[in-house]
Parts: C-alpha cells; structure tokens; sequence
C-alpha cells in the first residue's frame, strides 16, 4: 500500500470554526489532490498540487484553501466550516514518472459540521 | 467540460449471473480508472487502462477500453457476494493533471 495518511480520521466542528485536515506521504510524489465524497455526486475534486507551493483549483474549491510547504504534506483548510463541507475527504498522490499515472488514496477523514 | 457517466447507478443482481457497467466520458483521453470501494473505506485500484483496445481481468472482473466510442466496460462474470461494493471509474486530463470521477455504480450481489 501507499504510505498516505490522513488526520484526523474523523471529527465534527461547529459551524463558523475553521479546520485544517493534513494528507501525509512517504511515497515523494509529486502531485497531490484533495477531494469530497458525497452520496450522488462520486469523487469531487477541491484542489490539487503539482508540487512544492505550486497549487490549483478544482470543480468545488469555494470555501476551501489549501497549502504545500514540503513534498511530503498537503493541508486543506475550511477557513469557516458550513454544513454544507460535511463530506468525506480524501487525499489521493500521483506520480508522472511511470506510465500509468495512477492515483493512490489516503483512508480519508470524515468531517462533520454541526 | 469533461464528463464522465456511468450506468447504472445500482444494479441489484443475483450470484451466478453476468452483467456490465458503462463508462462513457465526453472528450479525449487515453487513461481510464477503474475502482473498487467498500462501505466505509477507502478507493481500491482495480485496473488501470492505457491505450484502445485495452482489456483487463482479475478473477469475475474484466475492464476494457475504446477510446474511439470514449467507452470503458467492466464485466461481471458469474457475480459472487463478495463482489458487492461500489465501482467507481475515472478518466485522466492530461492538459490539468486532473482526474474525473464518474458517480459511481453501487453493486449488490443476493444470494
């Protein structure tokens, strides 16, 4: 398996409180991505990075910052938590270097905001 | 905009049967996902497809790809319990490194 972690696993906030979730990996991979899972909707891509400081948005980034300080961490920040952000996330790292491109995930984190 | 759907959504079907989800995408490209998730978990690679005419199989699953039709299968043979979860495929965006997700189809075998 990937070395992908996500913390926490779970929590719930209130509405109006910022919260940063953290997706740490042992695997040096270049790309990170942070998305929601919400019943309907599949995997909802938030935001993304493409390495060291260098980050983008994706289809559902309102309300959502993100942060790469180092190669190995990529946080996501609800800077005011809505009822709305109550999903799962999940953190997903690629690599560019072999062919296939594939997409490994972290366990996710299940966020819940009262 | 690139979209990916899949159907169907649910399908309910008994042990011992065959069936196929559809995978069809709305432009260009030559990577296709598919995975597997369990209630609760996490997204489990089951095949990755690179190139027209690709086809895949592990055990009662088998993926292919036309790239032409911007069409990806998974096949079920002779389904059995343990095959419930959903299958999830997605579609690579070489332009944005992005990855698409299609919606899902939550697959329930009955004994």
């Amino acid at each position: 398996d990937a070395g992908i972690t996500q913390s926490p696993r779970h929590k719930v906030t209130e509405t109006g409180t910022p919260v940063t979730l953290r997706c740490h990996q042992t695997e040096n991979h270049r790309y990170m991505y942070w998305y929601r899972q919400d019943p309907g909707h599949g995997l909802r891509l938030i935001h993304y990075s493409y390495g060291v400081k260098d980050t983008d948005k994706g289809e559902v980034s309102d309300g959502y910052s993100v942060s790469r300080s180092k190669t190995e961490d990529f946080l996501l920040t609800l800077e005011s938590a809505t009822s709305s952000q109550t999903s799962v996330y999940f953190c997903a790292i690629s690599e560019r270097d072999r062919p296939s491109y594939e997409q490994y995930f972290g366990p996710g984190t299940r966020l819940t905001v009262t | 905009e690139l979209k990916v759907e899949q159907n169907p959504l649910f399908l309910s079907m008994q042990e011992g049967k065959n069936y196929t989800i559809y995978c069809n995408y709305s432009t260009t490209s030559d990577r296709l996902y598919w995975y597997r998730q369990d209630p609760g978990k996490s997204l489990e690679s089951l095949f990755v497809l690179l190139s027209n005419g690709a086809v895949k199989q592990e055990g009662r699953l088998m993926a292919s790809l036309d790239t032409k039709a911007r069409l990806s299968t998974l096949h079920i043979t002779a389904a059995v319990h343990d095959l419930s979860a959903t299958y999830f495929c997605a579609v690579f965006t070489s332009g944005t490194y992005k990855y698409i997700f299609g919606t899902g189809t939550r697959l329930k075998v009955l004994a």
